[in-house]
């Protein structure tokens, strides 16, 4: 069974700081699409990323990047000198035929 | 974006009654998708079309029922609403021969007293 696990529930930073956001997730499926999405207070879901399960490159896209390793079962999120704006919480999701999100990160970042 | 739109955006209702929750895209992806989110567990999927004549139950079907009415609309019934039910829920709308990106409405929010 499909099975998306964020296991840091909350993380709190100081802007400027870096943070990663971790993703591990579970399928017996060789085709797959991860993602990550940002929900932040206003509570919209915003899409960020998407990954097939055959592209391991690494991704950068501005102060984002993202690091799939399939070895690891893991796609994690990471900001860098990270900002205000950035308090959300984020979802991690997986898809094969059905999506599975994981329980969310809250990230919290004070000036 | 997908210009997903749901309606009504908030509702409170009592346990027992009918409700149905709408949902329409304007971008003429194949798939919708309706989900919940409760605090702690993150999304949920309920069910899922990937065209007018292919419903899917998800994770959580148990209590709800839907209907693809057009290829643009999705809605989501709750026959006899509980307060368990209640919960922000959303629609979701994306396409490709895979599970591709979806794009989210901007929720409702159900409040089952």
């Amino acid at each position: 069974a499909q099975k998306v696990t964020q296991a840091q529930t909350e993380i709190s930073v100081v802007e400027k700081e870096d943070v990663t956001l971790d993703c591990v997730y579970e399928t017996r499926d060789t085709t797959y699409y991860l993602f990550w999405y940002k929900q932040p207070p206003s509570g919209e879901l915003v899409f960020l990323i998407r990954r097939n399960s055959f592209d391991e490159q690494n991704e950068i896209s501005g102060r984002y990047s993202w690091n799939f390793q399939k070895s690891t079962s893991s796609f994690n999120f990471t900001i860098t000198a990270s900002q205000v704006v950035d308090s959300a919480v984020y979802f991690c999701a997986l898809s094969d035929r059905d999506m599975r999100f994981g329980a969310g990160t809250r990230l919290t970042v004070k000036p | 974006d997908a210009d997903v739109t749901q309606t009504p955006r908030n509702r409170i209702t009592k346990t027992g009654k009918r409700i149905m929750l709408e949902c329409s895209q304007t971008k003429g992806h194949d798939r919708m998708y309706w989900y919940r989110q409760d605090p702690g567990l993150g999304l949920r999927l309920i069910y899922y079309s990937f065209d007018v004549k292919d419903i899917n139950k998800g994770e959580i079907s148990d209590g709800y029922s839907v209907s693809r009415q057009a290829q643009a609309k999705f809605s989501l019934s709750l026959e006899s609403a509980i307060p368990n039910q209640t919960a922000l829920y959303f629609c979701a709308a994306g396409g490709g021969e895979v599970i591709d990106t979806q794009y989210f409405g901007p929720g409702t929010r159900l409040t089952v007293l």
